[in-house]
């Protein structure tokens, strides 16, 4: 079963400065999700990526299949990307139900 | 652009009585799941729904859980007799296809309050 890792935990930062969250899977998979968690608690998925790096407005996300990892990183952070990220990848390898399995999330904290 | 919805957003209701959280898939949408997340814990997967019928579930989900689709655009989740534990924000998510990756839209949540 994959296990899902993020760090930082937290993470603060200075309007305009530029952001890492990191996340590694245990078991290989085709495919990797970020989402965001609004303080509401509503979640909104940001991208699902399976190779190299998607890019939607300051957001960007990377992906090594081979070493396990994804990043996500935000250019020019705004104090309203304040959000809790959260990375999640499919259980297995095995086609299917898909389930996802959720890494604990990283509460990102922009300062005006 | 479609989006899956959920209501209630919030229900408080008192341990041992039932309750019915609902959710409207995205309607060419295929799989159907539900999560959920304890306050300051990951979000987990509780089961998923494919072709009317339950296609895995988790430890999570025992005989007090249960998931219908009656009518073709609603997807129900029921908690026959809620327990403390089982405060938690609940979301619904879909999915198109049936193989590959595809990503998977979520609802807004229903926060459910047991006490």
């Amino acid at each position: 079963k994959n296990e899902v890792e993020q760090s930082p935990q937290n993470l603060t930062a200075q309007e305009g400065e530029f952001i890492t969250i990191n996340c590694s899977y245990s078991v290989g998979i085709s495919a990797l999700h970020w989402l965001q968690q609004h303080p509401g608690g509503g979640i909104v998925s940001l991208f699902m990526l399976s190779s190299g790096k998607k890019k939607h407005g300051r957001l960007i996300a990377t992906i090594n299949i081979q070493e396990k990892h994804s990043s996500l990183h935000i250019t020019a952070s705004h104090p309203r990307d304040s959000a809790v990220y959260i990375c999640a990848a499919p259980a297995t390898i095995i086609q299917g139900a898909q389930k996802l399995v959720f890494g604990q999330g990283t509460r990102l904290t922009i300062n005006p | 652009e479609p989006e899956v919805t959920q209501t209630p957003s919030h229900q408080v209701t008192q341990m041992g009585q039932e309750v019915i959280l609902r959710c409207v898939p995205i309607s060419n949408h295929l799989y159907f799941y539900w999560y959920r997340q304890i306050l300051g814990q990951k979000v987990e997967f509780l089961v998923s729904f494919y072709n009317n019928e339950i296609s895995e579930k988790s430890e999570i989900f025992d005989d007090q859980f249960s998931v219908e689709r009656p009518d073709g655009s609603n997807f129900t989740l029921k908690i026959r007799s809620t327990k403390l534990e089982d405060s938690a924000m609940y979301f619904c998510a879909s999915r198109k296809r049936t193989s590959g990756q595809e990503t998977q839209y979520f609802g807004p949540g229903t926060r459910l309050l047991v006490l």
